[in-house]
């Protein structure tokens, strides 16, 4: 049992350049979560997906999309890289969105040039 | 909108010493989390506080939720070197549904 699976671990990136973070679970869970983690500022939600099919935007969601390719996978997509978005990323996912505990992915590490 | 706050940002500890770090949020929240999170790793759930004034255990570590449901708490008692890592609360409120608001954490280093 996998868990939240996220590719890459790694990446560096050229400003302008476009890529995909990928995410995965295997728990059945409803709901799954993009968070990115900047030294003193805690996790800041990008996007979320509440079930299949549908998406919202958290408190970051500028210069990011994301979809929710079927239940088990949510990508998040960088359109062109800036600076401003190095950061660790994490994805999440949670069986029932109010009372169930944020199963977090091991997170991708994102350098941008 | 919902703010949560954390402090201390930092926190060293001698081992064996306790230490508490607290949680407050500018609104009522229906619930609270607490998170663990390893240098290098990711947040890993610790526990779920849900009822006003709720109190938990989990070994040497206490959880509390406040009275009004506006803040929180975490003891630990003599703190080992396992404990060493970057503590998160997050809280949910009520018209904000399934968007956990997280503190900036408390990161913990133990020294021998």
């Amino acid at each position: 049992n996998a868990g939240v699976t996220q590719t890459p671990k790694f990446q560096v990136l050229k400003t302008g350049q476009s890529m995909t973070l990928q995410c995965a679970q295997d728990m059945n869970h409803n709901s799954m979560y993009w968070y990115r983690q900047d030294p003193g500022m805690g996790l800041r939600l990008i996007y979320y997906s509440a079930s299949e099919g549908t998406t919202d935007k958290g408190e970051v969601p500028n210069g990011y999309n994301v979809s929710r390719l079927n239940k088990r996978e949510f990508s998040l997509r960088l359109e062109s890289a800036a600076p401003s978005q190095t950061s660790v990323y994490f994805c999440a996912s949670i069986l029932d969105m109010q009372f169930s505990p944020l199963h977090f992915g091991n997170g991708t590490r994102l350098t941008v040039t | 909108g919902q703010q949560v706050m954390q402090i201390p940002q930092y926190q060293h500890v001698q081992e064996g010493e306790d230490f508490t770090t607290y949680c407050n949020s500018s609104t009522t929240l229906s619930n609270i989390q607490w998170y663990k999170q390893r240098p290098g790793g990711h947040p890993v759930f610790l526990i779920q506080l849900v009822k006003s004034g709720e109190v938990k255990k989990q070994k040497r570590l206490t959880f509390q939720f406040g009275e009004a449901k506006k803040n929180s708490s975490l003891h630990i008692t003599a703190t080992q070197t396992t404990d060493v890592g970057t503590y998160f609360c997050a809280g949910l409120q009520d018209d904000s549904w399934g968007k956990l608001q997280f503190g900036a954490g408390t990161q913990v280093v133990v020294t021998p």
